[in-house]
């Protein structure tokens, strides 16, 4: 299996712009996790699905921030508009919704907003 | 709430020095309990993991043991490598839907 995949790898945009991240979780994991990893602010959860469904956003910092997860393949995470803030290091998870299993990452994308 | 305490870093040992990061939790239930490792550049991967009260984890040298009484999961390794260096994150996952929840994080950097 190719794990967890996450394009762009990097991504340097202006300020306003929108940004797109993709995610492609492992075949046949059902639940699919977005994370945001800053220096200041560690490892954060944003969102995650299970099933496709969205079941906490909570993690979401505000409307700006968008997920989808149209089919059990495939998911992104949408900023717009973007901001230097959002800047940080966004992975993508997957998993078997089993206690006892473990979250495979991807690699992350590396945004910078300038 | 469920809620993971790990060791203040960063930790600087020297090659083949003994490494423990203290984690401690807090849970309802009966968690399953996990380390991860993120090298540099690189998202996080799985070291090892324990499914309930007393069970062993262990992988590349490194051990930690569940242990409810003290609701721990302490991070130990014999004689660390320069390769050991890196971030590692204590997790506990109590609930049904692959939800995680991390630690801060402990930056271990080994020195030659």
């Amino acid at each position: 299996d190719a794990g967890v995949i996450q394009s762009p790898r990097h991504e340097v945009t202006e300020m306003g712009q929108e940004v797109t991240l993709r995610c492609k979780p492992i075949s046949g994991h059902n639940s699919l996790f977005w994370y945001r990893q800053t220096m200041m602010r560690g490892l954060e959860l944003l969102i995650y699905f299970n099933n496709n469904v969205p079941i906490d956003d909570s993690g979401m910092p505000e409307d700006r921030f968008s997920a989808k997860m149209p089919n059990a393949s495939f998911s992104t995470l949408k900023i717009q508009p973007s901001e230097p803030r959002d800047s940080a290091v966004y992975f993508c998870a997957s998993s078997l919704p089993l206690a006892g299993d473990e979250q495979y990452f991807g690699p992350g994308t590396r945004l910078t907003v300038t | 709430g469920n809620s993971v305490t790990q060791m203040e870093g960063p930790v600087t040992l020297s090659e083949e020095a003994f490494l423990t990061i203290n984690c401690t939790y807090t849970a309802t239930g009966y968690p399953s309990l996990f380390w991860y490792v993120q090298y540099p550049g690189e998202g996080l991967q799985l070291l090892l993991k324990a499914t309930k009260a007393d069970d062993k984890g262990s992988n590349k040298g490194f051990e930690a043991t569940y242990r409810k009484e003290t609701t721990s999961f302490h991070l130990e390794k014999g004689s660390v490598q320069v390769s050991d260096s890196a971030v590692y994150f204590c997790a506990l996952n109590s609930g049904n839907t692959g939800k995680l929840i991390f630690g801060q994080g402990t930056t271990l950097q080994v020195k030659p």
